[in-house]
């Protein structure tokens, strides 16, 4: 059964950064890449980027290229999500979520959500 | 950047009525990638529908998708008690993925 389970809830200071985890289970790390998708209030989906678990390469949205690295950790099954230069509007939940492997692109079981505030 | 446009934003219906959900994307979008996610309050997005008709895993047929090119539906053939949510539909296309901005399904 795969399992997604994040890192809980951050308050930052604008001009921060904040890292979350997204550990998974139930299924070959390595063999399915993940991506990490926000959800400002409401507002909708937001995909920011993702990594290839087997060879650490990583794709970022260009809205957020340059704030935002994601990194894997195959020893412990898990990936990360750092954003730095945090300001208010990157208040949100943040969710990775893992891409089905068969090329239709779309992402077949999700983290619970991260919540990030950002305030000073 | 496609973009993908909801309607309706709200949807007030009975349960055991027929719900019928708009996605329309700015330019044409491969069946392949259109997919469709329900979410409940404080919950993950769960998915529905992808390759624009075909139903994930455990998902009850009383969800169904269809469409091509630019304009998709999501249809709920008769409404549960558990299917009032949000519902988003997603496209990948150009090395990127976009959803819209949800429809919420709530109980009139």
């Amino acid at each position: 059964q795969v399992h997604l389970v994040q890192s809980g809830a951050e308050v930052k200071k604008p001009g921060a950064s904040v890292k979350v985890s997204c550990r998974a289970s139930g299924y070959t790390f390595t063999d399915y890449t993940m991506h990490w998708v926000r959800q400002a209030p409401g507002q909708r989906l937001e995909w920011m980027g993702w990594i290839n678990t087997n060879n650490g390469d990583s794709t970022y949205s260009q809205k957020f290229q340059g704030r935002v690295t994601i990194t894997r950790d195959t020893s412990a099954n898990t990936v990360y999500m750092e954003l730095s230069s945090l300001r208010s509007e990157d208040t949100a939940v943040y969710y990775c979520a893992k891409k089905e492997g068969s090329g239709w692109n779309y992402f077949d079981y999700w983290g619970q959500g991260t919540l990030v505030t950002v305030s000073s | 950047e496609i973009v993908l446009t909801q309607s309706p934003g709200t949807l007030s219906l009975s349960p055991g009525e027929r719900a019928t959900l708009s996605c329309r994307a700015s330019q044409s979008v491969s069946s392949d990638y259109l997919a469709w996610y329900q979410q409940k309050p404080g919950q993950a997005p769960r998915l529905l529908i992808y390759r624009a008709s075909s139903r994930a895993t455990g998902i009850p047929d009383r969800f169904s998708g269809s469409g091509s090119g630019a304009d998709f539906t999501l249809t709920i053939s008769r409404l549960e008690p558990e299917d009032f949510a949000v519902y988003y539909c997603q496209q990948y296309g150009s090395s990127r993925w976009t959803f819209g901005q949800g429809t919420k399904v709530e109980i009139k």
